[in-house]
């Protein structure tokens, strides 16, 4: 499967503990992005990265969140002294720089924060 | 982006065509129409995307009016499989970024 890949699937942390998220894109896209989903909502777009430039962040993402694409290949999301608001599924997407609103989503990260 | 309305739910039987409406009045001349779909514990799945001509592909059918106000998306053959949340998007900020409302909640009943 040559999809869009996260890891893991399911994450669950006691408040106040740091996690971090992987996303593996599609290896011929250069860009990358990162939604938030809480349940009954759409998907919220967090931030994206055009190769390993970060060129923008949603005002959602609050300094208590970082993200990384160190090489331009996978990326890294940390969420640092989590909230039981943080509880989300956080969703990754790539694309190709010239077809950038065909966005391919991987299964996502279900974070469960107690 | 632009604004775009949908109905928040709709049924269709199993193996009749699914028509989809979505107003986006506000759409300027060179916004694109996209959907996307979502099934259930899964991410988001882009289906098909248009200007101002009907669009066809493995999925589905676009159908967008003269005027671009509004477009339907068509699932000829509705399975049990395409039960999902669908999203019309008329996505215009640079950076691509998705803007995704509240969709229409499709349930393709037996």
């Amino acid at each position: 499967d040559t999809g869009v890949s996260q890891d893991p699937r399911h994450k669950i942390t006691k408040r106040g503990q740091n996690v971090t998220f992987r996303c593996d894109p599609i290896s011929e896209h250069n860009r990358l992005y990162w939604y938030r989903q809480t349940l009954g909502q759409g998907p919220e777009f967090l931030t994206y990265f055009q190769n390993e430039a970060q060129l923008e962040k949603s005002r959602l993402l609050s300094d208590r969140f970082s993200a990384e694409r160190p090489k331009g290949s996978f990326s890294t999301l940390e969420i640092q002294r989590t909230e039981q608001g943080d509880s989300a599924m956080y969703l990754c997407a790539s694309s190709h720089r010239d077809r950038g609103y065909e966005q391919y989503f991987g299964p996502g990260t279900r974070l469960t924060v107690t | 982006d632009a604004k775009t309305t949908q109905p928040p739910s709709m049924d269709c039987a199993e193996g009749r065509a699914a028509n989809l409406p979505c107003n986006h009045s506000t759409i300027s001349g060179n916004e694109y129409v996209y959907w996307y779909r979502q099934i259930h514990s899964q991410g988001p799945q882009y289906i098909i995307h248009g200007l101002k001509n009907n669009e066809t592909n493995e999925m589905a059918s676009l159908i967008i009016t003269e005027d671009r106000k509004s477009s339907t998306l068509i699932l000829p053959h509705a399975t049990l499989r395409d039960t999902a949340v669908y999203y019309c998007i008329v996505p215009w900020a640079a950076g691509n970024k998705l803007t995704f409302g509240g969709g229409t909640r499709v349930l393709v009943k037996p």
